[in-house]
């Protein structure tokens, strides 16, 4: 079965960091690129960050470039999402993805995992 | 990257059809065929029902089907039933390796 399970969401102050991982099962990771979707609460989803399959290119959002990175272990089938000086804006549920398209990333997310939750705040 | 145009809600009784519409601009929606929708449930994880404007992955019912016409995409739901009941939202690839999401619709079967 096809599974993504997030994890290391928790309660943090403004300008602090987490760490987000998602351990994937069921397909050839290092085939497909991989991405996180954020939705507040209460809200819309947004996109955040991609990173390709093997070569690894990334891409961000503007409301997160130069605070987020983004990385995956292949070896360990698992995805990360740094998040760093964080803002009360920054709290969400943070989905991860399995993008559809081999080549194409932005052609569909037809895997994605139950979420975990960040929560900023003093 | 502003996001996609969507009504906050649309309806319709079982066994009718709903269209729910997603407005952009020429430089998302309008400019490519990388239009994709996905249905959400109450605390639920997105679930990806269409793809490339009009191609539905397997296992969606084709209930669900999508089309496009300049800057506007639509997904039209036939035959409603009471599990259609969900959040709805569109994205389109922006350009640039951005893709934009819909504000989502909230769709009620009465």
């Amino acid at each position: 079965e096809v599974q993504l399970l997030e994890s290391g969401g928790g309660l943090v102050q403004p300008g602090g960091s987490l760490r987000l991982s998602c351990a994937a099962s069921g397909f050839t990771f290092s085939s497909y690129a991989m991405a996180w979707v954020r939705q507040a609460p209460g809200k819309g989803l947004e996109w955040v960050s991609v990173i390709g399959g093997s070569a690894g290119g990334t891409y961000f959002a503007d409301s997160v470039k130069g605070r987020f990175t983004i990385s995956r272990d292949n070896s360990k089938n698992t995805l990360y999402l740094q998040v760093n000086s964080l803002r009360a804006e920054d709290t969400a549920v943070y989905y991860c993805a399995k993008t559809r398209n081999v080549i194409l990333w932005f052609d569909g997310m037809d895997v994605w995992g139950r979420g975990t939750t960040v929560t900023v705040s003093s | 990257q502003s996001a996609l145009t969507q009504p906050p809600s649309a309806s319709g009784s079982p066994g009718q059809s709903v269209t729910i519409s997603c407005t952009g601009t020429s430089s998302d929606v309008g400019g490519y065929i990388y239009v994709s929708w996905y249905q959400q449930h109450p605390g639920k994880a997105p679930k990806l029902m269409i793809y490339e404007v009009t191609k539905r992955p397997s296992g969606v019912p084709d209930r669900f089907s999508g089309s496009k016409s300049g800057n506007t995409a639509s997904l039209t739901v036939s035959g409603l039933q009471p599990e259609d009941e969900a959040d709805y939202y569109c994205s389109s690839y922006a350009g640039a390796n951005n893709v934009v999401f819909g504000g989502g619709t909230k769709l009620t079967v009465l």
